[in-house]
């Protein structure tokens, strides 16, 4: 089957730093990428994604990386606040079929 | 409000007993998804569906069966449970559109059915 694996399994930063969350995917075909946060006890929340035809996106104080060379995907985030402590997972899909999430980072925000 | 909703939240039952997971989603979406999820394995797809009457399997689908008989249910069945089926589950449902448009094609996620079999 697929893989979606991180490098990271846990991240701890200072509040204001920047965080960046990596994610290595393994099907070269995947077309469509997700981050993803869940906090405790909740389900995933969908925070940004991008087309394998881009290579940067941005939204509100995040940022996603796609290296489609290296089939690698990171999610950076300005700015750590306490409300990012956070479990992030990366998905991956082609054509919206099948979805495959990494197992995911933990985020920890020292205040 | 948009929503998927799930139920039970909570489930403790026997080997064998055989249970349904409802999920519902107000949002007219087309394509709707169960997960579970266990500690160090993120989360695996067990079945998908992109319309009424469209099912696949996805990683995980063995001891498992779904049904979309109307485009805002998705039931997650367990024929005859086993221990090794107590797990997180997610149900999710999106909007879908081949090739998706970027941050359209976000899956919404219910809070989660917590199942324990004995």
């Amino acid at each position: 089957g697929e893989s979606v694996g991180l490098h990271l399994p846990t991240l701890s930063v200072q509040e204001g730093d920047n965080s960046i969350i990596n994610c290595a995917y393994s099907n070269s075909a995947s077309d469509y990428f997700i981050w993803y946060k869940q906090e405790s006890g909740k389900g995933p929340q969908f925070i940004i994604d991008i087309r394998s035809n881009m290579d940067k996106r941005q939204g509100q104080r995040v940022t996603v990386l796609l290296n489609k060379t290296v089939k690698h995907l990171s999610l950076q985030i300005a700015a750590t606040q306490p409300g990012d402590s956070a479990v992030y997972f990366c998905a991956e899909t082609y054509n919206f079929n099948k979805f495959y999430f990494g197992s995911g980072t933990k985020l920890n925000v020292k205040p | 409000e948009a929503q998927v909703t799930q139920n039970p939240r909570y489930l403790i039952t026997v080997t064998g007993k055989k249970l349904t997971v409802t999920c519902s989603q107000n949002m007219n979406h087309e394509y709707m998804s169960w997960y579970r999820q266990d500690p160090g394995l993120g989360l695996r797809q067990i079945y998908y569906s992109m319309n009424v009457e469209v099912t696949d399997k996805g990683d995980v689908p063995e001891g498992y069966k779904v049904s979309r008989k109307e485009k805002r249910n998705f039931p997650l069945i367990l024929e005859s449970p086993s221990p090794n089926q107590t797990s997180l589950y997610f149900c999710a449902s999106s909007q879908l559109s081949v090739p998706p448009t970027s941050g359209e094609e976000t899956q919404y996620f219910g809070p989660g059915t917590r199942l324990l079999v004995l």
